[in-house]
């Protein structure tokens, strides 16, 4: 069983939905992160939040707007998604936003993304 | 900048047998870490074995164990006693030390023949 949730695992949307994805940890991390990953390709790092705060922003489109309400979940907002955008979107948490040997990042089941 | 070379895109194992996945990286970080991650089809990514670069000791985890060559940048992974469970997208990455960052291989393919 995963520590870190993510739901849906499934969305299929429309170009001109609006529509959120979900990620939940209660490990008592306080970094999170949002990667995109395509198929057969590794994961693509788009966000990350370190004490709710947005330290990293992959030069992301604006049409994936993230969210930190608290230090356990995480939301990634879609709005206006391309064909493009189809892909698994993962959600990852670490224990302090730092990158230590001992506090590796956490990762979701993900969710299997389509845009029609 | 940092850079992680995953030469074999694909292997196959016969079960019980050992094999080894090549991963070589490129850093100017003095101080890093690399890392062996797993992701079966249910997708999700599984934190298989962690060294930092400063530790000469290999790290072993049951039966995972890597070679950790520091002058040659190579941090191979063996397993032992392949299962059919161990049959996964394997990923090598690398992160300096303080960084938020993980740079990814392109990941090798494993096959367990049963």
């Amino acid at each position: 069983d995963t520590e870190v949730t993510q739901t849906p695992k499934h969305l299929v949307m429309g170009m001109t939905n609006k529509k959120s994805l979900k990620c939940e940890q209660h490990m008592g991390h306080r970094a999170m992160y949002w990667y995109k990953q395509k198929a057969k390709k590794p994961p693509e790092l788009m966000f990350v939040y370190s004490y709710e705060k947005l330290s990293i922003n992959e030069s992301v489109p604006s049409r994936f707007s993230p969210e930190c309400p608290n230090s356990s979940l995480l939301n990634l907002h879609l709005h206006a998604l391309q064909p493009e955008d189809s892909a698994l979107y993962l959600c990852a948490s670490s224990q302090d936003g730092r990158m230590r040997s001992n506090q590796p990042q956490h990762f979701g089941d993900g969710t299997r993304l389509s845009i029609l | 900048a940092q850079t992680v070379t995953q030469s074999q895109p694909e292997m196959s194992v016969q079960e019980a047998e050992t094999v080894t996945l090549s991963c070589t990286y490129d850093t100017s970080e003095s101080d890093y870490y690399l890392f062996w991650y797993k992701q079966p089809p249910s997708r999700q990514m599984i934190l298989v074995i962690r060294q930092e670069a400063y530790k000469q000791q290999n790290a072993t985890e049951n039966r995972f164990s890597v070679n950790f060559q520091k002058a040659a940048k190579s941090f191979s992974l063996k397993i032992s006693d392949s299962q059919l469970g161990d049959a996964a997208m394997y990923f090598c990455a690398s992160s300096g030390a303080g960084s938020y960052q993980l740079t990814f291989g392109k990941g090798t393919k494993l096959s367990v023949i049963p």
